[in-house]
């Protein structure tokens, strides 16, 4: 299986909360990123989480850390049109140099 | 945060030319910046890590002397598809960083080669 898995997409309604799941293989993982993409862009680092860390918040986001069964999520609160775009989950070692191996993306869709 | 910008954004060419992207880091010196590849709907694949003044290091199953990389700057790493195939055809993205610190994605260019 891969290293990143994530599934591939996730609809809400506009006002609603959305969470992305994540699991990863790798035990030794000591970051773990969410990235956005908008269309036709570039990634943009949400948001990051130690591994020794259970929880993360940055104002709507919300970052959770299982590092027993190797899950991570990212919750958004009050999901706006806006957040429309593809997640990456991705996960990094300190014995890789640090470069972020990343899931396929979640395609987040938000409708009115 | 920093930015990263490429060029061009996108490249449309005949099967058989050679392509050149390039990446910069616009407000901060790169030591190491990296290229990907990212097909629809796929995740993005490592090609290679490139550190300014030596050569690059490709990922396994990536064809250095097709995708040719050249990081002469500590702002400026450059991407050359030769003799390009539409097999080739894909959305590459660079991104940079310095030392040891966050790295910073580029817009990405697409590629489609007829």
């Amino acid at each position: 299986g891969e290293d990143v898995e994530q599934s591939l997409f996730l609809s809400v309604r506009e006002g609603d909360s959305s969470v992305i799941n994540c699991t990863y293989t790798d035990s030794s993982s000591t970051y773990l990123y969410w990235y956005k993409q908008e269309p036709g862009a570039g990634l943009q680092l949400l948001t990051y989480i130690f591994s020794n860390m259970d929880m993360k918040q940055d104002q709507r986001l919300t970052v959770l850390l299982n590092k027993k069964d190797k899950h991570l999520s990212l919750r958004i609160a009050d999901t706006q049109t806006g957040d429309s775009a593809i997640y990456f989950c991705a996960e990094s070692v300190e014995g890789g140099s640090y470069i972020p191996t990343f899931g396929r993306g979640t395609s987040l869709i938000v409708h009115p | 945060g920093a930015v990263v910008s490429q060029h061009p954004s996108w490249v449309i060419c005949k099967s058989g030319t050679s392509v050149k992207i390039e990446c910069r880091s616009l407000d901060f010196q790169a030591t190491t910046m990296f290229w990907y590849r990212q097909f629809p709907k796929q995740s993005l694949m490592l090609m290679a890590t490139s550190n300014e003044g030596s050569k690059a290091t490709y990922e396994q199953g990536v064809e250095k002397d097709k995708f040719l990389i050249n990081h002469a700057s500590l702002t400026l790493s450059t991407l050359t598809v030769t003799s390009a195939h539409p097999e080739d055809s894909s959305f590459y993205i660079c991104s940079a960083r310095s030392g040891w610190n966050e790295q910073f994605f580029g817009p990405g260019t697409r590629l489609t080669v007829l």
